[in-house]
């Protein structure tokens, strides 16, 4: 079976920093996705990680633990329009399981 | 380049009635998926393909059914619509390989939101 946790929402101040943490517990694991999604939009790729460590794409970075089933995502000099939930997933045996998704509300 | 068409974007439908939620893809990719989102909740696997003729259940196959007779197309089926079904809708395609050519990432359909009353 799939467990994924991922807090339910978080509230940051425009131009701070926030960490988003996603643990998981999978029957197996060939890489985790980082998906953000607007409000009634599709989800849109952010970031995937298939070995440990840090990868780092303009604002956005994940971090990734396979003997921890950790992972994290860090969304820095937030920007108004970063708010929208983000969906930390484990893609094994051909398919893609996603948390319940992290809210992220950014004020002014 | 479309990418994932879905059809149609709304939808309401009494109780007991049937319906097919359409979707196509442009990209050759052989992986297909449709995915539920009820409000505030993650993305919940229905079914999926690893290609023509090919379809496996996942988590929530549940009074939905699916085909995949070309590699373009994956409709999903709703047979006798119950007010559980009432969700938006996400159609979703890869292809698989090595993760550094950008295999395995999951290119997703608008999405098709569905009342049931």
């Amino acid at each position: 079976g799939q467990n994924i946790d991922q807090p339910t929402e978080m509230t940051a101040t425009e131009g701070a920093i926030v960490q988003i943490n996603c643990t998981y517990q999978t029957s197996g694991f060939n890489g985790l996705f980082w998906y953000q999604q607007h409000a009634g939009e599709a989800p849109t790729f952010l970031s995937y990680n298939v070995l440990d460590g840090l990868e780092e794409k303009g604002r956005f970075s994940s971090f990734l633990s396979r003997s921890k089933g950790y992972s994290y995502l860090l969304l820095k000099e937030l920007q108004m329009k970063d708010s929208a939930s983000y969906l930390c997933a484990v893609f094994n045996d051909y398919k893609l399981s996603f948390g319940a998704g992290t809210t992220v509300t950014v004020r002014a | 380049n479309a990418g994932v068409t879905q059809t149609p974007k709304f939808r309401i439908l009494k109780i007991g009635q049937s319906m097919t939620l359409q979707c196509t893809q442009d990209m050759n990719h052989n992986y297909m998926y449709w995915y539920r989102q009820d409000p505030g909740m993650g993305l919940k696997l229905i079914y999926y393909s690893v290609g023509a003729g090919i379809t496996d259940k996942g988590e929530v196959p549940n009074g939905y059914n699916v085909s995949r007779s070309t590699t373009e197309d994956f409709p999903l089926r709703l047979e006798l619509a119950a007010p559980s079904q009432t969700s938006v809708y996400f159609c979703a395609s890869t292809r698989p390989g090595d993760e550094t050519s950008g295999a395995n990432v999951l290119t997703f359909g608008a999405g098709s939101r569905l009342t049931v009353l």
